[in-house]
């Protein structure tokens, strides 16, 4: 079954700081890999997906994520963090067979001014 | 942009009672889904409904829980006889098809609370 982990259940950074959300992974065959953000208050914004191709994927708001096949790894991050990217993150896979996504337990991200 | 919009955004209902969440999809949106997420855990899927039918449904989904697209617009969940456990957050989301790499789009959700 289809899989993703994320370690951390909440990461502070000071804004103007590079952040990073961790995300594993563990998948039959080739992985699709998103990434969700949730506002508080609201539902859950797609941020960006890996399907195949660059490993380093762009998304909104300034967003990246980088495909670590070695280290079965799909790590948000942004080089300078807002005190509005405080979210809670979702990562992300689709079942190979329903394309139901199975998300990961969330992390919090608090940016600090 | 166009979003998906879910009423009402809090519920408030006693256990044994029947409750009607509604949701409102993206207009050229084909695919539907319901998911909850209780307090502090994770999104769980319930249901995905496409061409007027169920496509899956979790193990979660039984049969105190139903699905209709009323209209051309609006997408229900019915749950028949709430127990204390189904207080959660309500989530529905739609897509324009539904493969690998599609992502789908969420509403702000409706919180369930059964006293």
């Amino acid at each position: 079954a289809q899989s993703v982990a994320q370690p951390e259940d909440q990461v502070n950074v000071a804004e103007g700081n590079p952040l990073t959300v961790k995300c594993t992974y563990s998948v039959s065959g080739n992985p699709y890999l998103f990434w969700y953000v949730q506002y508080p208050n609201r539902g859950l914004q797609f941020l960006l997906k890996y399907i195949t191709g660059d490993n380093l994927v762009k998304g909104s708001y300034g967003f990246e994520a980088e495909f670590n096949k070695s280290q079965t790894s799909f790590h948000l991050k942004k080089p300078s963090a807002l005190v509005s990217d405080s979210a809670l993150y979702f990562c992300a896979v689709p079942d190979r067979r329903s394309y139901i996504p199975t998300f990961g337990r969330g992390t919090s991200l608090i940016v600090h001014p | 942009e166009p979003e998906v919009t879910q009423t009402p955004s809090h519920q408030v209902t006693q256990m044994g009672q029947e409750v009607i969440l509604r949701c409102v999809p993206i207009s050229n949106h084909l695919y539907f889904y319901w998911y909850r997420q209780i307090l502090g855990q994770k999104v769980e899927f319930l249901v995905s409904f496409y061409n007027n039918e169920i496509s899956e449904k979790s193990e979660i989904f039984d049969d105190q829980f139903s699905v209709e697209r009323p209209d051309g617009s609006n997408f229900t969940l019915k749950i028949r006889s709430t127990k204390l456990e189904d207080s959660a957050m309500y989530f529905c989301a739609s897509s324009e098809s539904a493969g690998l790499s599609d992502e789908q789009y969420f509403g702000p959700g409706t919180r369930l609370t059964v006293t």
